[in-house]
């Protein structure tokens, strides 16, 4: 099944603790992204990736990492989390640019950050 | 600058009700757009898309959405809603690299 999986789906932690949530796809997808999303705020963008090792910023990549070491893996990295990172995040991907093709999302991470 | 506005923030509606959730946007290239929902406790799902041709465009569930060029708008709409249809739902526009999204709607049908 052509799917999007994140991990955690729920995390709680503490301010300064480093933390991971992996995005995996198995669509062969060349296009991923990380959003988050905010009430009344929709979903904005945190980083993207065109392809291996090719990463860039969004609209809101203050706080947070990002790799590309291999096509279906893009892990989102909070080196150190703050309060105003308590969100929810999805990541997607798609195969070209993440224009004009559809964007497959995950399930999404709900994390708190205390 | 590219934007997607959603102006009805809450919507509130009786079982077999229509429908009519707006969506405007503002760019003035070569616009392709999408309409998503997000199910309580779920991610995102396309809808349905718009990207050339008949400006009329039928997604799933019972969803369609016409695309306006003149009032720069991609209004969702379905003729009868269901209990089941409770959800979030956002309209985005395709941009270099991204989607730029809506704040979405909260739609709560009443049974």
């Amino acid at each position: 099944e052509a799917q999007v999986t994140q991990n955690p789906r729920y995390l709680i932690t503490v301010t300064g603790k480093k933390l991971t949530v992996t995005c995996s796809q198995n669509m062969n997808h060349e296009y991923m992204s990380w959003y988050r999303q905010d009430p009344g705020l929709g979903l904005r963008q945190i980083y993207y990736s065109m392809n291996v090792e090719v990463t860039d910023k969004g609209d809101v990549p203050e706080g947070y990492k990002v790799s590309r070491k291999e096509k279906r893996n893009f892990p989102l990295i909070l080196e150190s989390p703050s309060p105003n990172q308590t969100s929810l995040y999805f990541c997607a991907s798609s195969y070209v640019r993440g224009g004009a093709e559809t964007q497959y999302f995950g399930p999404g991470t709900r994390l708190l950050v205390l | 600058a590219q934007s997607v506005s959603q102006h009805n923030h809450h919507v509130i509606l009786s079982e077999a009700a229509s429908l009519e959730l707006g969506c405007n946007y503002s760019y003035g290239g070569t616009v392709n757009l999408f309409w998503y929902v997000q199910y309580p406790g779920q991610h995102l799902q396309l809808l349905l898309k718009y990207f050339s041709g008949d400006p009329l465009v039928k997604g799933i569930k019972g969803f369609e959405a016409e695309f306006i060029k003149s009032k720069f708008s991609f209004n969702l709409r379905k003729p009868s809603v269901q209990w089941s249809d409770t959800a979030e739902y956002f309209c985005a526009l395709s941009s270099t690299n991204k989607l730029i999204f809506g704040t979405g709607t909260l739609l709560a049908v009443q049974p």
